[in-house]
């Protein structure tokens, strides 16, 4: 059974560019979680997407915007980067309430 | 606002000598309670989980973690330390329903260091 994975690995872009990640979540898992995860720090929620409704929101500015579509996989999109958006993204797939988490992306904003 | 607070940055231990990993939380409604794992340049991996059954909660890797509600306390041990345990550790909290309901948050980390 895969886990969580998340495309692509590694991503290098420069400021004011458009950037999408990928997610496709355990199998049997119908609930996807983005995170942010600066050096050093811990994951911040970002929002998490069921049934193909953005369901909770952290406190990320519109920038930030996501998708799921009908098998359960999830797109990440961050529009007009920053330096700061630099970090590595999670993604979590759930179906009740203990989350799994993927390798992540790595993002590194120049 | 839930919150979750682990008590030191960086914690170091030598090769078989007990973990300790302390982790605190704040909540007004009951909460759900996680260990994850990170290894450098990885994603986070499930060591264990509180979900309001017993109390004292086992997980991969030897690691065990006791929910005490009058402490709002969830601290992470091993009896015995091994090298492989060297790596970050977070707790972190969500809750049944309510407003956090599907939304992990998360404390700053402890990076373990295993000495020989």
């Amino acid at each position: 059974d895969a886990g969580v994975t998340q495309s692509p690995t590694h991503l290098i872009k420069t400021r004011g560019q458009q950037v999408t990640l990928r997610c496709s979540p355990k199998s049997g898992h119908d609930t996807v979680s983005w995170y942010q995860q600066a050096l050093g720090q811990g994951p911040q929620f970002i929002f998490q997407y069921y049934e193909e409704e953005e369901r909770q929101r952290g406190n990320f500015p519109d920038r930030f915007s996501g998708h799921q579509f009908p098998n359960y996989s999830s797109e990440l999109n961050v529009n007009a980067l920053l330096l700061g958006d630099s970090a590595l993204y999670l993604c979590a797939s759930s179906q009740q309430e203990t989350q799994y988490f993927g390798p992540g992306t790595r993002l590194l904003v120049l | 606002a839930q919150s979750v607070t682990q008590l030191g940055s960086h914690v170091s231990v030598s090769e078989g000598a007990l973990v300790l990993l302390r982790c605190n939380y704040s909540s007004s409604v009951p909460p759900y309670l996680f260990w994850y794992v990170q290894y450098p340049n990885q994603g986070l991996q499930l060591l264990l989980k509180y979900t309001s059954a017993a109390t004292l909660v086992k997980g991969i890797n030897g690691f065990e973690a006791e929910f005490k509600k009058s402490e709002t306390s969830f601290h992470l041990t091993k009896p015995s330390a091994h090298m492989s345990d060297a790596a970050e550790y977070f707790c972190a909290v969500t809750f049944a329903g309510g407003t956090s309901y599907g939304k992990l948050t998360f404390g700053q980390g402890t990076i373990l260091t295993v000495h020989p």
